[in-house]
């Protein structure tokens, strides 16, 4: 059975940093691609980054190019997302979610969340 | 403003069929295949359908449909558990310099 489980939210001061983790299991994660989409408070969902599965292309949305940066360890199983200069924008569930076949955009799996929360 | 469109709420009584819509453009959903995810309360999202493929475990009262610049899903006997928002996503290959993965706005299912 897939299972995501994500950790290292929180809550920080605007400018601050945060890393999060996803731990993966129950899959080949050395052979999925991988997302990490967030949802704001009472809005719909967003994707933020996306990360091929031996780690070489990476992608992000605008509003985050330069200040995330999205990465994995296969010998570990486990995807990240380094957060810097956040801002009271970037608070939101972060999700992370593996993709379904390589190169895709779609979701097959999804964690349960993390909460990061940016305020001063 | 989201690139994909949904209607912003959709009901229906049990055992009804109903049918949310995404509707995109050639540079989205004419060109590549629509994913529906599920989301209850504030749980964490659910795949239901990619294209018109049902992932495993799905009940098969669930359909999806592609056509042109529109992609749907269909519920054929609504149960109460079908109470959710629903999302659909694909890839957009002209918003950004990479292409990204975009989301309609999300659509609030309520069974009556």
């Amino acid at each position: 059975e897939v299972h995501l489980v994500e950790s290292g939210g929180g809550l920080v001061q605007p400018g601050g940093s945060l890393r999060l983790s996803c731990a993966a299991s129950g899959f080949t994660f050395a052979t999925s691609w991988m997302h990490w989409v967030r949802q704001r408070p009472g809005q719909g969902l967003e994707w933020v980054a996306r990360i091929s599965d031996d780690g070489v292309s990476t992608f992000y949305v605008d509003s985050v190019r330069g200040r995330f940066t999205i990465s994995r360890d296969n010998a570990k199983n486990t995807l990240y997302l380094q957060m810097n200069s956040l801002e009271v924008e970037d608070t939101a569930v972060f999700y992370c979610a593996k993709i379904t076949v390589p190169a895709s955009s779609l979701i097959d799996y999804w964690g349960q969340g993390t909460l990061v929360s940016v305020s001063s | 403003q989201s690139a994909l469109t949904q209607e912003a709420s959709v009901s229906g009584t049990v055992g009804q069929k109903v049918t949310l819509s995404c509707s995109g453009n050639n540079n989205n959903i004419g060109t590549y295949t629509v994913a529906w995810y599920q989301q209850v309360s504030h749980g964490a999202p659910k795949t239901v359908m990619f294209g018109n493929s049902l992932p495993s475990g799905i009940p098969d009262r669930f359909s999806g449909s592609q056509s042109g610049t529109t992609a749907s899903l269909t519920i054929s006997g609504l149960q109460p558990e079908d109470e959710a928002h629903y999302y659909c996503s694909t890839w957009d290959y002209s918003l950004s310099e990479h292409g990204m993965t975009v989301f309609g706005g999300g659509t609030k299912l309520t069974v009556l």
